[in-house]
């Protein structure tokens, strides 16, 4: 399994260009996850799915959509980039069973640099 | 106030001594917790999960205290492959969300 994969690494956007954040898993999980990481902080959740079909926004949301047709592909859509969109941007999945201990498998990340 | 909050840090400790990360949360809906481990420019990476018995995972000791809403981490006879930044995390919801405190980083020196 090659588990969570995330395209590209890296990425310099203009201002106002849009871009799509790529993110696949091959685990059969139901659920995944957007998160982006400023330099020294934690991560933050910006959108999640439940299902193919299903997506919620999470803490910072704005600027950003979704979509999720299939259960592998969980793409991040960035419509007008802006400066404040610098960040690593990390990608999620768990499969949504019972067990209290299961946790989250990251993708490596994209680096989003926009001037 | 963060949902989550670690140690500011930095901690810089040398080879072999024993370090302890803390952690409060504010959520009580919290419903399990964890500690991830963050190498530099890579993604976080999970060291373990806490549970309020207690655990340990040969060098590494995690604690719960669901009352005060404190976790805690302990690190023995810490080694040079220890330096990382390490992540106190709390999941909640039916969606098992993720909320992530800012880290605290840890460099183990020769």
């Amino acid at each position: 399994n090659a588990g969570v994969t995330q395209t590209p690494k890296f990425r310099i956007l203009k201002i106002g260009q849009s871009m799509t954040l790529q993110c696949a898993q091959d685990m059969n999980h139901n659920y995944m996850y957007w998160y982006r990481q400023d330099p020294g902080m934690g991560l933050k959740l910006i959108y999640y799915s439940v299902g193919a079909g299903i997506t919620d926004k999470g803490e910072v949301p704005n600027g950003y959509n979704v979509s999720r047709s299939t259960t592998e592909d969980f793409p991040l859509r960035l419509e007008l980039a802006a400066p404040s969109q610098t960040s690593v941007y990390f990608c999620a999945s768990i499969n949504g069973g019972q067990d209290p201990g299961e946790t989250q498998y990251f993708g490596p990340g994209t680096r989003l640099l926009v001037l | 106030r963060k949902e989550v909050e670690q140690d500011p840090g930095p901690f810089n400790v040398p080879e072999g001594a024993t370090v302890a990360f803390n952690c409060t949360y504010s959520n009580s809906a919290s419903q399990s917790f964890f500690w991830y481990r963050q190498d530099c420019r890579k993604e976080p990476k999970l060291l373990m999960s806490v549970y309020s018995s207690g655990n340990e995972d040969g060098r590494f000791t995690a604690q719960l205290n669901r009352a005060s809403q404190y976790i805690s981490l302990l690190i023995r006879d810490s080694k040079l492959s220890d330096s990382a930044t390490y992540l106190c995390v709390v999941r909640k919801g039916s969606a098992r969300q993720l909320t992530f405190g800012s880290g605290t980083q840890l460099t183990v020196l020769p």
